[in-house]
């Protein structure tokens, strides 16, 4: 497709558990972004990747999270030990160029619920 | 850091009405804006962005905004809104000091259109 992909769209989960998130980006794109959305609130950035390397992980709330891009393409949100805080809409974004003139592409997000 | 303010969480208004949505920011720097747009069941998508030049930015579908740098405002404006503007407005920006694009967004704004 030609869109950003994120796979699964839903996911639950109980708390405790270990959770991956798939972001395929935009074909070409190099600058990788994820955000969080909680309930009634804006997303929220994590962390940003340029290549392969993670440039600003400044996002990230805590250590239970992590996120790789091993081969400058598909990006995998790892969250270990989820608790139900963790509850959200996991958005990724992609664009050509980390410029910010770039425009950001939105996949349609995964909802992750932790029970 | 910085930070977005959209005031109104939800605006219900009927078809033909003008629309008006606030958003400030809080940055000292510059910035860029941007406000995107999500219709239900759909990921978020740019409606327009604002960058240097003239204040007045016309988007998609209509919309305009307006950047007005002593009051730290970029508000959404659309002269007459139809039944397919019901969706959720988000407000965001980036800092020119970034090193990518990274987006800080606003609470969001649901806006229904009665028909």
């Amino acid at each position: 497709g030609a869109g950003v992909s994120q796979t699964p769209s839903n996911k639950v989960t109980e708390k405790g558990k270990y959770v991956e998130l798939r972001c395929d980006p935009i074909s070409g794109h190099t600058a990788l972004y994820w955000y969080r959305q909680s309930l009634g609130q804006g997303p929220e950035f994590l962390i940003y990747f340029q290549g392969t390397g993670a440039a600003d992980d400044s996002g990230l709330p805590n250590d239970r999270f992590f996120a790789v891009r091993p081969e400058g393409s598909v990006s995998t949100l790892k969250i270990q030990r989820t608790e139900r805080g963790d509850s959200a809409v996991y958005l990724c974004a992609s664009s050509l160029t980390r410029a910010r003139e770039t425009e950001a592409f939105f996949g349609q997000g995964t909802r992750l619920t932790v029970v | 850091a910085q930070s977005v303010s959209q005031h109104n969480h939800h605006v219900i208004l009927s078809e033909a009405a003008s629309l008006e949505l606030g958003c400030n920011y809080s940055y000292g720097g510059t910035v860029n804006l941007f406000w995107y747009v999500q219709y239900p069941g759909q990921h978020l998508q740019l409606l327009l962005k604002y960058f240097s030049g003239d204040p007045l930015v016309k988007g998609i579908k209509g919309f305009e905004a307006e950047f007005i740098k002593s009051k730290f405002s970029f508000n959404l404006r659309k002269p007459s809104v139809q039944w397919s503007d019901t969706a959720e407005y988000f407000c965001a920006v980036n800092s020119r000091e970034n090193a990518g694009n990274m987006l800080t967004f606003g609470g969001g704004t649901r806006l229904m259109v009665k028909p």
